[in-house]
């Protein structure tokens, strides 16, 4: 059972344009991190986060925790060919070890 | 490079055969994580070692077996191996046993034909 619902699946904007991609539980969640996936690559730790209503910024990305540590928000400015990806939200319940990814964003930024 | 490393990077075998992917977890990290994604599913979580115990089970099926070895390399086998067991399959470590951070390797293509 998939507990992290992402969306929208599927985005392609144009460069320069701003986006938010949403990641959404049922569950409460003791911290969460975001990853992007190039093609034929693991996925790459983008940023944790673990206080509701945290908000970290990494350059054009902003990434938010709800207030509930249901949900979270990563947030594009200006968006480049660059950022062209899969981006994946991951996290785990409290109690649990398990370490469970969402369903993804697959982002393409064209120039 | 995330520090894990996992081998080998592509694999080809027949329906009914038997595979193991190895994996060796950054230094110093004692979880160790498998993954299977195929274009349909995205990544599911397979199974979870710390330190050498089975701490976390996923979607795993019971052709499948893991285990992690006092050295802390891990290997994931496949028996009995079906079409749709073709995936990519990730090996992820972390420091301690609940993550916060998980570093990847770059993945095992596996083909069954």
């Amino acid at each position: 059972t998939q507990l992290l619902e992402q969306s929208p699946q599927f985005l392609s904007i144009q460069e320069g344009e701003n986006l938010t991609v949403y990641c959404n539980s049922s569950s409460v969640f003791s911290s969460l991190q975001w990853y992007r996936q190039e093609p034929g690559e693991g996925p790459v730790l983008l940023v944790t986060v673990v206080t509701g209503g945290e908000v970290k910024k990494l350059k054009r990305l902003t990434f938010q925790f709800g207030d509930a540590r249901k949900d979270s928000s990563l947030h594009i400015t200006a968006a480049q060919p660059g950022d062209t990806g899969l981006y994946l939200c991951a996290g785990s319940t409290s109690g649990t070890y398990k370490y469970i990814f969402g369903t993804g964003t697959r982002l393409k930024v064209l120039a | 490079d995330s520090g894990v490393t996992q081998t080998p990077k592509h694999l080809i075998t027949a329906t009914g055969q038997r595979v193991t992917l190895r994996c060796s977890p950054r230094s110093g990290d004692l979880s160790v994580y498998w993954y299977q994604q195929s274009l349909d599913q995205g990544l599911q979580f397979l199974i979870q070692y710390y330190n050498g115990e089975e701490r976390a089970k996923g979607n795993i099926l019971e052709r499948f077996s893991a285990q992690q070895f006092p050295d802390l390399h891990s290997e994931l086998n496949l028996s009995s191996l079906e079409l749709g067991d073709s995936a990519l399959y990730f090996c992820a470590s972390s420091v301690v046993q609940e993550v916060g951070v998980a570093f990847f390797g770059q993945g095992t293509r596996l083909t069954v034909v």
